[in-house]
């Protein structure tokens, strides 16, 4: 079966240091994975969406990457602050990839310290 | 982006009684929309997936007659939490695609507490 897997471990770093996040998926290469952010008590928030076939996208202090074969995907956020703490997921898609139809990872959660 | 909202945001109901909880996209049509369940430091999980004008298809292991949905227009997806237990209580989110779009859109999810 499909899974995505994240470290479930809390990620703690200083403020203005680079966060990077793992998520690694089994069986084939989906055609894209996402990720998102949620905070307590709220849901997740699409952040990013890099494809098969891109190595690498960036959206301001984020950047993800996608390493086909080592199955994995990397998460950072630069020159990081504290309103950057929550959790981050990864998904890929759950079958053919209806959009919206996801498969999540535990996610990974982030905390910022001034 | 599109926005889907959810509500109630938190209710707390007795064991037995139903609860309903509302999905609506709110500036765009959805024919399908997703229900996910979370529980405490876990991942979310895909409960079913709610088709307008048809019926719900559940996930391996979900009661579909205890988790009952109703799509009745491409704006609104409501889930139905029927006689509820202690073990229902979670964290449920809705959520939804559009044409040409690979981003699902989350409503701020529904805190059900069964007491």
């Amino acid at each position: 079966s499909q899974k995505i897997e994240q470290n479930s471990e809390a990620l703690n770093i200083q403020e203005g240091k680079t966060a990077t996040l793992t998520c690694n998926y089994t069986n084939y290469s989906p055609a894209y994975l996402q990720w998102y952010r949620q905070d307590p008590g709220r849901g997740p928030v699409f952040l990013l969406l890099i494809r098969e076939n891109e190595k690498e996208k960036r959206k301001e202090r984020l950047k993800v990457t996608f390493d086909t074969t080592l199955k994995q995907s990397l998460f950072h956020i630069t020159a990081s602050q504290p309103a950057d703490s929550a959790t981050y997921l990864c998904a890929r898609a759950h079958g053919s990839g209806n959009t919206g139809k996801l498969i999540f990872g535990q996610g990974t959660t982030l905390q910022v310290k001034p | 982006g599109a926005v889907v909202s959810q509500h109630p945001s938190r209710v707390i109901c007795k064991s037995g009684t139903s609860v309903k909880i509302e999905c609506r996209s709110l500036d765009f049509q959805a024919t399908t929309m997703f229900w996910y369940r979370q529980f405490p430091k876990q991942s979310l999980m895909l409960m079913a997936t709610s088709n307008e004008g048809s019926k719900a298809t559940y996930e391996q292991g979900v009661e579909k007659d205890k988790f009952l949905i109703n799509h009745a227009s491409l704006t609104l997806s409501t889930l139905t939490v029927t006689s509820a237990h202690p073990e229902d209580s979670s964290f449920y989110i809705c959520s939804a695609g559009t044409v040409g779009n690979t981003e699902a859109f989350f409503g701020q999810g529904t805190r059900l507490t069964v007491v």
